[in-house]
């Protein structure tokens, strides 16, 4: 069965640190990997998006890095400002026609 | 600001009413999707178009009816909703139909669905 699990379910951290959010998922066959940020009552917002030959992707303070033999990606924040507070989902294409599988998300949040 | 707009952002109908969700894109797209997201749950995929032609519908009851009717508009018209339909239902984007393969995709910011 086609699974995407994130960890943890969520996390608490002070303004400036780093943090790391996992993404393991068992999904065949694997097309790419994204990941998202939702904003409570927004849209998702794509952050990356990597195929099976790229180990790693960045986008301003975000570094995504995949293991295609270990099916695992993670989501690292450099530097975390109060706007990083959301949810950050991770979510995996079947390589086939629109099927994507979705993580249910790690939360967030950053303090002060 | 997303380029995906939805309107209206917020809903609140009763079980009999019907409504419709309009979503407008102007960025060429030629793939349009319309999700279900329930609280704290990521969100459920319902309907795709691909080059204005419906192409995938899982398996959503008939309550919910979309439609294209050009390139930029899609619509998901509403009849006879039950309270578990409450929800927020979100429309994306992608630049080119047949298959999300590697695409981005574009969210808009959703409509808030609530049945009475």
């Amino acid at each position: 069965k086609n699974q995407v699990e994130q960890s943890p379910q969520s996390l608490i951290i002070l303004e400036g640190k780093n943090c790391t959010l996992q993404c393991n998922y068992t999904v065949s066959p694997f097309s790419n990997l994204r990941w998202y940020k939702q904003d409570t009552g927004r849209g998702p917002v794509s952050l990356t998006i990597m195929t099976f030959s790229e180990n790693t992707k960045s986008n301003g303070r975000y570094t995504a890095t995949l293991d295609a033999d270990t099916k695992q990606s993670s989501l690292h924040i450099t530097a975390s400002q109060l706007s990083d507070s959301a949810s950050y989902i991770c979510v995996v294409s079947v390589d086939s026609n629109y099927q994507l599988i979705w993580g249910a998300g790690t939360k967030l949040i950053i303090k002060p | 600001d997303t380029e995906v707009t939805q309107t209206p952002k917020h809903l609140v109908m009763g079980m009999t009413n019907k409504k419709s969700l309009k979503c407008e894109q102007h960025m060429g797209h030629r793939a349009m999707y319309w999700y279900k997201q329930k609280a704290k749950k990521p969100p459920e995929l319902m309907f795709v178009y691909s080059y204005e032609k419906l192409s995938i519908n899982e398996s959503v009851p008939s309550r919910f009816s979309p439609e294209c009717p050009n390139s930029s508009l899609l619509n998901l018209h509403l009849h006879a909703l039950q309270p578990e339909d409450s929800a927020l239902y979100l429309c994306a984007s992608s630049p080119w139909g047949g298959g999300v393969g590697n695409q981005p995709q574009h969210f808009g910011d959703g409509t808030r669905l609530s049945i009475l």
